[in-house]
């Protein structure tokens, strides 16, 4: 079974600087998605970016970017020029692509990001 | 541009009663998701369906059932409440293989007192 793990239950950065989430995994497959997971206090689950774990390209959304390492099976998500409505909760998850029938998304236990004005 | 729609969003029970929570998803996808989402946790898997006429448990099924008649729906039910049930629940969707960005309802919360 995969599991995800966010050892940063919390973190805090200051507004306009930078901050690095961290994700890690494990899993035996060799072709699947990785997304990062924003949610705001609404509790609405928000898409920030995703990987396909074939693609050797780090995705980058606007401010947002990952970092990548197939081989350490960790996907650390990078937020560049904080801004305020970062604030919220960031989930890791994982997803197998091909795996017909256990098509399920595995979540960390989140980080809670904090921007300090 | 409805994507994924859960009712009620919100809800309180006594315990003892049952109610069913649906989502229904308009972007035709065979894969749909129940998650609950427990105060500072994260998401757990209720219960998940691969088409129409196919579901299976998730790490936390009991307490729980669903079913899956047409492509769009996919109620939960929830038998006989328990405190133990107080949560928010997210429904989710998304396509095959190709599909792979995976859509979530708004979530509903439910409180069982």
């Amino acid at each position: 079974a995969q599991t995800v793990t966010q050892s940063q239950p919390e973190m805090s950065v200051q507004e306009a600087e930078t901050v690095t989430l961290s994700c890690t995994y494990d899993t035996s497959e060799s072709d699947y998605y990785l997304f990062w997971y924003k949610q705001p206090p609404s509790r609405q689950m928000i898409l920030v970016i995703r990987q396909e774990a074939y693609k050797q390209q780090n995705a980058t959304e606007n401010r947002f970017s990952v970092n990548f390492q197939k081989a350490a099976k960790s996907f650390s998500l990078k937020i560049s020029d904080s801004q305020l409505g970062d604030a919220a909760m960031y989930f890791c998850a994982y997803r197998n692509r091909f795996n017909f029938g256990n098509e399920k998304l595995t979540f960390g236990t989140g980080t809670r990001l904090t921007i300090i004005p | 541009n409805a994507g994924v729609t859960q009712t009620p969003k919100f809800r309180i029970l006594k315990i003892g009663q049952s109610m069913t929570l649906q989502c229904t998803q308009d972007m035709n996808h065979n894969y749909m998701y129940w998650y609950r989402q427990d105060p500072g946790m994260g998401l757990k898997l209720i219960y998940y369906s691969v088409g129409a006429g196919i579901t299976d448990k998730g790490e936390v099924p009991n307490g729980y059932n669903v079913s899956r008649s047409t492509t769009e729906d996919f109620p939960l039910r929830l038998e006989l409440a328990a405190p133990s049930q107080t949560s928010v629940y997210f429904c989710a969707s998304t396509g095959g293989a190709k599909g792979n960005t995976i859509y979530f309802g708004e979530g509903s919360w439910l409180t069982v007192v």
